[in-house]
């Protein structure tokens, strides 16, 4: 079973500042997205990495997909309060196969 | 555009009583289809997906099915709940290879 693990669980941090959420595996992805779900909705996605390495910039956030495609990251700059959410990790393993696993998640919460 | 809706919203039932949740998508043709149940602030645990009418795969063994008896529409189902079976449950599309995972709004289900 390929486990997802997202690190911090649970992060709070002032207006303004930067932060760093992991995601990490054991096993190499084929591709990996980033969702982001406001509480009781459904989860929306914010980007998908496909080849080792890539970087992809949206707005404030940047993404990074690790080398070796068994990891990613997701950078803040300037958090705001618009930002706070639950970020999801998601990864496919097998081409042509649609079956995403789903990280723990990171609780994001910015303090205004 | 592509739509995706799921209901009821919100539910209450007694345990051994039946359930049956809907999803239908609007605006594309032969869709992936996905049932997650999300326990509170975590990640998504995928219980079913189907790639075509009448073809479901069980992600892990459960008091629960699913049906698939229209090309865009998904039934989340159970003969008898248990307050085990309690949680959010959301109901996603998707189409191609790499492409999002599309989320309906969810239903919170509670176990009485």
């Amino acid at each position: 079973t390929q486990l997802l693990e997202q690190s911090p669980q649970f992060l709070s941090i002032q207006e303004g500042e930067n932060l760093t959420v992991y995601c990490n595996s054991s096993s190499v992805f084929s591709s990996l997205q980033w969702y982001r779900q406001e509480p009781g909705e459904g989860p929306v996605l914010l980007v998908t990495v496909v080849t080792g390495g890539e970087v992809k910039k949206l707005k404030r956030l940047t993404f990074q997909f690790g080398d070796a495609r068994k990891d990613s990251s997701l950078h803040i700059t300037a958090a705001q309060p618009g930002d706070t959410g639950l970020y999801l990790c998601a990864g496919a393993w097998h081409f042509g196969n649609e079956k995403l696993t789903f990280g723990t998640g990171t609780r994001l919460t910015i303090i205004p | 555009s592509q739509t995706i809706h799921q209901w009821p919203a919100t539910l209450v039932q007694p345990v051994g009583s039946p359930l049956s949740l809907e999803c239908t998508v609007e605006g594309t043709s032969n869709p992936n289809l996905y049932w997650y149940r999300q326990a509170a602030g975590r990640g998504l645990q995928l219980l079913f997906y189907s790639v075509g009418i009448g073809q479901i795969s069980s992600e892990v063994p459960q008091n629960l099915s699913a049906s698939r008896p229209q090309d865009r529409q998904f039934i989340l189902s159970s003969k008898k709940l248990l307050l085990s079976d309690s949680g959010f449950y959301l109901c996603a599309w998707s189409v191609g290879k790499f492409q999002p995972q599309h989320f309906g709004d969810g239903t919170r289900l509670s176990i009485l």
